[in-house]
């Protein structure tokens, strides 16, 4: 049973325009998500996060929407640049002692000049 | 500061063989975890310790053995390979449970 689900294997956005990941749960007792980025032949890397009671946060270039409602979060890359092609993974996580991460499967994204 | 590392980086096993992956952390992190990657699905968590001396199993145990004998190392082990381990595994610390886990650069293990 996939409790975090990204739908879209793969996009491409041109330089410069928005990148939009897509994330959906469906565990509504999940109350903190975050996005990690991963190249190739490295760990990932967090990228930003966000809390159940919040349903925006932004962080540069990056912003990450939440609607709880929908059990639906998305990734804004805005500019998007070359340098942002990676695989991004969506994660959720029921804070509380020992808890763990639960990954999706991981967009990833080309970004072509 | 090295953050986290993972020793080896490549390996290559034949069924049946043994080995051990270490993971090691300079951060002072009292949580870590060994995730494996496959293609399709993500990052599955395989088990994870919430301080020295302790583990847990997490979502795919089977076939593994963890120790934390010291709180900056964790140690992933396979007693009897098998070809569905075959994968890419990564080692990730935290230092709290819901807190920002930093992961390592991780093993490409091959069983043939």
């Amino acid at each position: 049973d996939q409790q975090v689900k990204q739908n879209s294997p793969s996009l491409s956005v041109q330089e410069g325009r928005i990148s939009i990941l897509n994330c959906d749960y469906t565990n509504s007792m999940f109350d903190y998500f975050l996005w990690y980025k991963k190249y190739p032949a490295e760990g990932p890397t967090f990228l930003i996060s966000i809390s159940s009671i919040k349903d925006k946060n932004e962080d540069g270039r990056f912003t990450v929407f939440l609607n709880k409602s929908a059990k639906h979060l998305s990734l804004h890359i805005v500019p998007s640049q070359p340098g942002d092609s990676a695989v991004y993974f969506c994660a959720a996580i029921l804070t509380g002692t020992a808890s763990k991460l639960t990954f999706g499967t991981g967009t990833r994204l080309q970004v072509t000049l | 500061n090295a953050g986290v590392t993972q020793t080896p980086k490549f390996r290559v096993l034949k069924t049946g063989q043994s080995m051990t992956l270490l993971c090691a952390q300079d951060m002072n992190h009292e949580y870590m975890y060994w995730y494996r990657q496959d293609p399709g699905m993500g990052l599955r968590l395989i088990h994870y310790s919430v301080g020295e001396g302790t583990t847990a199993k997490g979502e795919v145990p089977d076939g593994y053995n963890v120790s934390r004998l010291k709180k900056q190392n964790f140690l992933l082990g396979l007693e009897s390979a098998a070809p569905s381990q075959t994968s890419v595994y990564f080692c990730a610390s935290s230092y709290s449970p819901g807190g920002t886990q930093y992961f390592g650069p991780g093993t490409r293990l091959t069983v043939l």
